[in-house]
């Protein structure tokens, strides 16, 4: 069974306080690994899509990065509009199925 | 692009009422699309897996004759809470896929209230 953890649960950041999400899974054979935000009461917003280990893809502020086990959302110099739960979630190769963790709510203070 | 509407946005109904929910690509064709419902605080948990002119895969522990999915278009797919009681009551979100893809989009969710 395809197993997604993430870490910490709950990030607390001053503003520009530069700091880095984890993601470490299970899965049998990998198609994607995806990350995305999600504020409160609104479904997730996609961010990125990674397929395989050593690949990096930044957007604004974050940056995520792959290894065969894990993965890390990085945030140089947040704002306080960057505060919300990223959710990380791997599809296997076989299915086009998500299995998601359980998130990491960052709260960025001004 | 990829923008997936979800309607209603809320739903308060009386226990033993069914409720549909409408999930919509708006500008992709999606063969597949996914259910999932969201506790507070709580992960995403994938309830179906519904594909378009095909009936939904469900996971394990989904009761089938309670949420019934129908996925007509390439463009909608219909979640109905039948007889619905407030254990319930959460936050249904759907998402699409691209036909080229694995990216998943998801709507807005919808916040089911059962009384």
């Amino acid at each position: 069974e395809d197993q997604v953890t993430q870490s910490p649960e709950a990030l607390r950041l001053q503003e520009g306080e530069s700091s880095s999400l984890n993601c470490s899974y299970t899965v049998s054979g990998l198609r994607g690994l995806f990350w995305y935000r999600q504020d409160p009461g609104k479904g997730p917003e996609f961010l990125f899509t990674l397929y395989s280990a050593g690949e990096e893809k930044e957007k604004e502020r974050l940056k995520a990065t792959l290894t065969k086990k894990e993965s890390f959302l990085h945030i140089t110099a947040p704002k306080p509009e960057d505060s919300a739960t990223y959710l990380c979630a791997v599809q296997p190769s076989n299915d086009y199925k998500l299995s998601f963790g359980a998130g990491t709510t960052v709260t960025v203070r001004a | 692009g990829a923008v997936v509407s979800q309607h209603p946005s809320w739903v308060i109904c009386k226990s033993g009422t069914s409720v549909k929910i409408e999930c919509r690509s708006l500008d992709f064709q999606a063969t597949t699309m996914f259910w999932y419902r969201q506790f507070p605080k709580q992960s995403l948990m994938l309830m179906a897996t519904s594909n378009e002119g095909s009936k939904a895969t469900y996971e394990q522990g989904v009761e089938k004759d309670k949420f019934l999915i129908n996925h007509a278009s390439l463009t909608l797919s219909t979640l109905t809470v039948t007889s619905a009681h407030p254990e319930d009551s959460s936050f249904y979100i759907c998402s699409a896929r691209e036909n080229t893809g694995g990216e998943q989009y998801f709507g807005p969710g919808t916040r089911l209230t059962v009384t």
